[in-house]
């Protein structure tokens, strides 16, 4: 099966400009999250959601950070514009709806290596 | 509200060694427990879990214990290989708080030969 997918795997860009980051879930999977991975500031929750409508994005920096999820199967994390404190690694990840049964867990991706010059 | 808290790192130790990496949380439900871990250059990965209190989660020659009493679920292994060399992350989810994870700071353990 096919895991979380994510693109690019690396982006370094200059200061100023827009990033959008992608993400496809695994298939059958309702709820979708964006994390930030930093030395300084360990993992960090920036947004989910579930069913494509976004349920907490208490943890997203600021307005120049914006997610969307279109469908099931896509979501994407933009940032406009990008600054040096922007990098970081950025991780989506996936989980089954969670019923009356036990909690399943969250599948991550790989990442995006995200440096902003 | 929930939090996890978990020994900082590096925890550096030699291969064949005795790992124990602690953690401690505190929720407002019951909570089901989790370690994931990381690999360098990977996202995290399930290593396992425990949903009650006294369950043992294992896997990989990896155990945790949900000790309510204490609040804790300390992963252990008895004999490391370099191969374990990984960021380890301690983690809480409480349904009634939504369908997200609470993670702990990670810990970052290193296996020397």
């Amino acid at each position: 099966d096919a895991g979380v997918i994510q693109s690019p795997r690396h982006e370094v860009t200059e200061m100023g400009q827009e990033v959008t980051l992608r993400c496809k879930p695994i298939s059958g999977h309702n709820s979708l999250f964006w994390y930030r991975q930093t030395m300084m500031r360990g993992l960090e929750l920036l947004i989910y959601f579930n069913n494509n409508v976004p349920i907490d994005d208490s943890g997203m920096p600021e307005d120049r950070f914006s997610a969307k999820m279109p469908n099931a199967s896509f979501s994407t994390l933009k940032i406009q514009p990008s600054e040096p404190r922007d990098s970081a690694v950025y991780f989506c990840a996936s989980s089954p709806p969670v019923r009356d049964g036990p909690y399943q867990p969250q599948h991550f991706g790989d990442g995006t290596r995200l440096s902003i010059l | 509200g929930d939090s996890v808290t978990q020994m900082e790192g590096p925890v550096t130790l030699s291969e064949e060694a005795f790992l124990t990496i602690n953690c401690t949380y505190t929720a407002t439900g019951y909570p089901s427990l989790f370690w994931y871990v990381q690999y360098p250059g990977e996202g995290l990965q399930l290593l396992l879990k425990a949903t009650k209190a006294d369950d043992k989660g294992s896997n990989k020659g990896f155990e945790a214990t949900y000790r309510k009493e204490t609040t804790s679920f300390h992963l252990e292994k008895g004999s490391v290989q370099v191969s374990d060399s990984a960021v380890y992350f301690c983690a809480l989810f409480i349904k009634a708080a939504g369908n997200k994870l609470t993670f702990g700071g990670g810990t970052r353990v290193l296996v020397k030969p």
